[in-house]
């Protein structure tokens, strides 16, 4: 089955700065690629998500770069604010299950130092 | 805004107990989710449910079971708790069009076996 490797546990970044998060996935029919953000103590919610027929999509401050060569798949935070430290989890979902299955990173802590 | 809705937000149980985690979703979604997420983060899917058609990740133990009564309802039955039991379970939904669709998480349950 998938494998998603997000490969920082941790990030930390000064205010203003530019924080980069980086996932793998090892499945070809992975084709859906949605990024979640988990404050503390509250639950997941979607950010932005990018799909294969695309190489970037750009949500504001939020950038999701794939490189379907390389399995490889990333979000940008430009300007990035206190409000952003958070855990970010990637995933990805094949089209061979119709999409039901969603199979996560570990999770990135990220930190903005004000 | 919350649309997955989960009851309790926190149970705290003994050894050998059973406990049952109520899940809603008003998104009109054909799928649901229940996932538990470890005290390192870690997001492991349990089951999915779609159409009365239920997926079970085979690892999770035969003491859990889900239990639904409508495709808006996926409610989880953990028959004799035991201490690895402990974790926060998040249950979620998604449309089921077999498109590829984002999930929606509700806040959680905090499930501490003593």
């Amino acid at each position: 089955g998938e494998k998603v490797e997000q490969h920082q546990s941790t990030l930390s970044v000064r205010e203003g700065d530019s924080a980069v998060i980086n996932c793998t996935y090892t499945d070809t029919a992975s084709s859906y690629f949605p990024w979640y953000k988990q404050e503390a103590g509250k639950s997941l919610h979607f950010v932005i998500d990018i799909r294969s027929n695309v190489d970037r999509k750009q949500s504001q401050r939020l950038t999701v770069l794939l490189d379907k060569k390389a399995k490889r798949f990333s979000l940008h935070i430009t300007a990035t604010q206190p409000e952003d430290s958070a855990i970010y989890f990637c995933a990805a979902s094949p089209s061979n299950t119709g999409y039901q299955n969603f199979y996560f990173g570990k999770g990135t802590s990220l930190t903005v130092i004000p | 805004e919350t649309a997955v809705f989960q009851t309790p937000n926190y149970h705290v149980t003994q050894v050998g107990n059973e406990v049952s985690f109520n899940c809603k979703q008003t998104l009109g979604h054909d799928t649901m989710y229940w996932y538990k997420q470890d005290s390192k983060k870690l997001l492991k899917i349990m089951f999915s449910y779609n159409n009365k058609q239920l997926i079970v990740n085979e690892t999770v133990p035969r003491r859990f079971s889900p239990q639904s009564s409508d495709k808006a309802h996926l409610n989880l039955r953990i028959k004799s708790v035991e201490p690895e039991d402990s974790a926060v379970y998040l249950c979620a939904s998604r449309t089921g069009t077999g498109g590829a669709e984002t999930l929606y998480f509700g806040s959680g349950t905090r499930l501490t076996v003593l």
